[in-house]
């Protein structure tokens, strides 16, 4: 079983619908979790993390956190094609500088 | 600014050869990492190191050597013994974020090094 599983995709949706993007993790240990965006040819950037069960905000995305059934899941709401990106997920077994691991990644297509 | 400086960009080897990847950051980062990418795998941790003359192995280590001589600087040797070193390489370091009751490492990634063996 791998670490961290995402689906690979791809994922379709149309222009202003919501994204969901999802994540599993094998470990229980794990604290932190993170989505981080990935643009074909460039370097990962950080769209956001969550550490405690629940949903956290920030504009147009939403990261939710069930740690009992070990899932995180991202939302992207009013998709826009400049969305359209590998969304990769990654865990750390807790605070510190702890080895980050991730999952192969999702890649969202955003149809105009 | 501050950020993390991979070079080169393209780099192309013969097999055989030994080749360094230079890694480095003005964040002040404690800590900093080397993962491989390659097409489909996602990232594959390859070094991690916390702090200066430091460092800890990662998943797939075997073939790969570092130093961490300085807080700035994290350089990534391919040796002749990474059998299929062909990929992306992505540097990346991290601060500790102390929110509320816990911390998140926060990875700031280099625009990579896309390494080619001929």
């Amino acid at each position: 079983q791998k670490e961290v599983e995402q689906n690979s995709g791809p994922l379709s949706v149309p222009e202003g619908a919501i994204a969901s993007l999802n994540c599993t993790y094998s470990d229980r240990g794990s604290q932190s979790f993170f989505w981080y965006r990935q643009y074909s040819g460039k370097s990962p950037e950080l769209i956001m993390f969550i550490y405690s069960n629940g949903d956290k905000e920030d504009g147009r995305f939403t990261a939710q956190l069930n740690k009992a059934s070990q899932y995180v899941s991202l939302l992207i709401r009013d998709s826009q094609p400049s969305d359209s990106a590998t969304y990769l997920c990654a865990v750390t077994p807790s605070g510190g500088y702890q080895k980050v691991t991730f999952g192969t990644g999702t890649k969202l297509q955003v149809i105009p | 600014d501050g950020g993390i400086t991979q070079s080169p960009k393209y780099l192309f080897r013969k097999e055989g050869q030994n080749v360094t990847l230079s890694c480095e950051q003005n964040l002040n980062h404690d800590a900093m990492y080397w993962y491989r990418q390659d097409p489909g795998q996602g990232l594959r941790l390859i070094y991690y190191s916390q702090i200066v003359n430091d460092f800890q192995k990662g998943d797939i280590a075997e073939g790969y050597s570092v130093s961490r001589e300085k807080k700035e600087s994290f350089p990534l040797t391919v040796t002749s013994a990474q059998k299929n070193p062909t990929a992306f390489y992505l540097c990346a370091s991290s601060t500790l974020f102390t929110g509320r009751s816990s911390g998140a490492n926060v990875l700031t990634f280099g625009a990579g090094s896309r390494l080619t063996v001929l």
